[in-house]
């Protein structure tokens, strides 16, 4: 089983929705949890950055870590076709290396 | 852009061959980190150094080699190439050891033929 899981979609849905993307994951060390987007064959690009349990939000998306349950999650308001990317969620605990997610591949369609 | 600089974008070379990839980190980054990723195997950490000494070491291959020089950028050395190795190679940097962010440059295509 892998540390971090991550459904690898591909997940379509129209322009204008939420879309909504998670992460699960086995370590209960992990305390630091972020969100790339990487765009096909581009360098994975840091979205969000969250310390332990809570929310964060920033313009369209927010962030929601629960340890408890060892779950995460993105979601990203008002979808843009320029959204379509793979978004990869990864985690580490301090000091040590961070473990990706497999990605999941978002469409918004026009 | 993030700051993190990459050469060569793509290169095309033949099993049992050696290639470097050269990596330069963002102003102020200690750290810099090597990411390998495939279709098969998603991002995967290979190595990371902190000021010029090895941090932590991921599923590096004996074949590949990495060393961050004094001006901070680093170098990954991948030898005795096999088919399997083509792949995506990423170099990411960041201000400390761990706890903190890091940013991805846009990456070193390898092709093996």
């Amino acid at each position: 089983q892998k540390e971090v899981e991550q459904d690898p979609g591909p997940l379509s849905v129209p322009e204008g929705a939420i879309v909504s993307l998670n992460c699960t994951y086995s370590n209960s060390a992990f305390q630091y949890f972020m969100w790339y987007r990487q765009y096909s064959r581009k360098g994975p690009e840091l979205l969000m950055y969250t310390y332990s349990s809570g929310n964060k939000e920033d313009g369209r998306f927010t962030a929601q870590v629960d340890k408890s349950s060892k779950y995460i999650s993105l979601f990203i308001r008002d979808s843009q076709p320029s959204d379509s990317a793979t978004y990869l969620c990864a985690m580490k605990a301090a000091g040590n290396k961070l473990t990706f997610g497999g990605g999941t591949r978002v469409l918004v369609k026009p | 852009d993030s700051g993190v600089t990459q050469t060569p974008k793509h290169l095309i070379t033949a099993t049992g061959q050696r290639v470097t990839l050269r990596c330069s980190p963002r102003s102020g980054d200690l750290s810099v980190y090597w990411y390998q990723q495939s279709l098969d195997q998603g991002l995967q950490f290979l190595i990371q150094y902190y000021n010029g000494e090895e941090r932590a070491k991921g599923n590096i291959l004996e074949r590949f080699s990495a060393q961050q020089f004094p001006d901070l950028h680093s170098e990954l050395n991948l030898s005795s190439l096999e088919l399997g190795d083509s792949a995506l190679y990423f170099c990411a940097s960041s201000v400390g050891q761990g706890g903190d962010t890091i940013y991805f440059g846009e990456g070193s295509w390898l092709t093996v033929v």
